[in-house]
């Protein structure tokens, strides 16, 4: 299978909470990350975590970490038609300096 | 300019053609990257290049072939590429070691959008 897996697509109604799930199979990954594409546009970093972590929160983003099963989670509260993009999950393995990347998550925000 | 730029941001080509993307990066960095981006597939690395020098080669077809000048810019040669080489090709710049921090984060340009007939 592949190293970061996520699901394609997501639609939530503006208002509710978004919870994007991501799996990896690297258990010494140091840092996982959370990115952004709006349409047209490149990744831009939403935020990270660092392994020895369980959560992280930065305003409307709350970053979970389970280790034990492998798997990040990125909840967006108060979700805005602004949101809608797609995020990308991906892990820094131990030992190197690359990124590995999920498929990208497309979230959709209904009015 | 500001941040990772790219031209051009569309291109079509033939698979006889031969053509060149080019990245060029504003931040200072030491690391540049070349990606595929293509749909329902994890955004696929292809290139790495730390001080210049190439460290990553993800057994990336020869018709692929990147250049990195000096450390503010990077190119993709492309020539008699395949219908399946169309994506979105983003290139990628970081700051590794020293100052840049323990987390690398990898600063994107908004990417060329290519299509081969």
């Amino acid at each position: 299978g592949e190293d970061v897996e996520q699901s394609l697509f997501l639609s939530v109604r503006e208002g509710d909470s978004s919870v994007i799930n991501c799996t990896y199979t690297d258990s010494s990954s140091t840092y996982l990350y959370w990115y952004k594409q709006e349409p047209g546009a490149g990744l831009q970093l939403l935020t990270y975590i660092f392994s020895n972590m369980d959560m992280k929160q930065d305003q409307r983003l709350t970053v979970l970490l389970n280790k034990k099963d492998k798997h990040l989670s990125l909840r967006i509260a108060d979700t805005q038609t602004g949101d809608s993009a797609i995020y990308f999950c991906a892990e820094m393995k131990t030992g190197a300096n690359n990124l590995f990347f999920g498929t990208g998550t497309r979230l959709t925000v209904i009015p | 300019e500001t941040g990772v730029t790219q031209t051009p941001r569309h291109l079509v080509m033939g698979m006889t053609n031969k053509k060149s993307l080019k990245c060029e990066q504003h931040l200072g960095h030491n690391a540049m990257y070349w990606y595929k981006q293509s749909a329902k597939k994890p955004l696929e690395l292809m290139f790495v290049y730390n001080f210049k020098e190439q460290t990553e080669n993800n057994s990336v077809p020869s018709r692929f072939s990147p250049e990195c000048p000096n450390s503010s810019h990077l190119f993709l040669h492309l020539h008699t590429l395949q219908p399946e080489d169309s994506a979105l090709y983003l290139c990628a710049s970081s700051q590794v070691g020293g100052a840049g921090g323990p987390y690398n984060e990898q600063f994107f340009g908004p990417g060329t959008r290519l299509t081969v007939l």
